[in-house]
């Protein structure tokens, strides 16, 4: 089956720290994956995503994710935290050509 | 830019009542997705369209059906509610099928509704 998980269901940092968010994924094909943010009582942002071509994904607002199939992870990282980059972040993995799987999300909480 | 509409942004909603959410794509977006994102969890599939015909089916109970209009709008229609289908529910849309690259799926702000 195809799946997703993202490892903790809450993340705190500093202002000014590394932001790691890990997501690994389950799937029987090459994958299309995802990362959206949320912020509260609104829709879902895309941030990046991956779609077999670079493996390192540069997206919106500094973040970046790796795709590395040895390890089925696709990690969203940011070298440095901003008080406004405080949401739900949701790993996604593309299905059946079309639907998206999310994870069950990952909030992260930035400290002054 | 103009982005996905989603009307009513709110919906109050008795038990074993209907209601029904639409969306409005983004221009020239053919395809409409919608998804169901309970209290603390993440969005779960319902159901897609691609030129007004159903493309994929996801977890959508037998109680909700759902269309695409000619102008590409689309409505979801529930019936019969249950406390359960208190949630937000999530359209978004793209400029043709698939995940491939340019075919990215653009959210909604959702419409929350909630069943007393």
């Amino acid at each position: 089956a195809q799946s997703v998980t993202q490892l903790g269901s809450h993340v705190s940092v500093s202002e000014g720290a590394l932001v790691l968010l890990r997501c690994n994924y389950s799937s029987s094909v090459p994958p299309y994956l995802f990362w959206y943010v949320q912020y509260p009582n609104q829709g879902l942002q895309l941030l990046l995503k991956y779609t077999s071509a670079a493996t390192l994904v540069k997206g919106i607002n500094g973040f970046e994710a790796e795709f590395k199939k040895s390890e089925t992870s696709f990690h969203l990282t940011k070298p440095s935290a901003h008080m406004s980059d405080a949401a739900e972040y949701f790993c996604a993995l593309g299905v059946s050509f079309q639907k998206l799987v999310f994870g069950t999300g990952t909030r992260l909480l930035v400290s002054p | 830019a103009a982005g996905v509409i989603q009307s009513p942004r709110h919906l109050i909603k008795e038990k074993r009542e209907t209601a029904t959410l639409k969306c409005y794509p983004i221009p020239r977006h053919d395809t409409v997705y919608w998804y169901q994102q309970g209290p603390g969890q993440d969005p779960q599939f319902l159901i897609s369209f691609y030129e007004k015909m159903q493309s994929d089916k996801g977890s959508i109970p037998d109680r909700f059906s759902a269309q695409q209009f000619s102008d590409y709008h689309s409505e979801l229609n529930m019936s019969s509610l249950e406390l359960g289908d208190s949630a937000l529910y999530f359209c978004a849309s793209s400029l043709g099928p698939g995940l491939a690259l340019n075919n990215e799926q653009f959210f909604g702000p959702g419409t929350r509704l909630t069943v007393l």
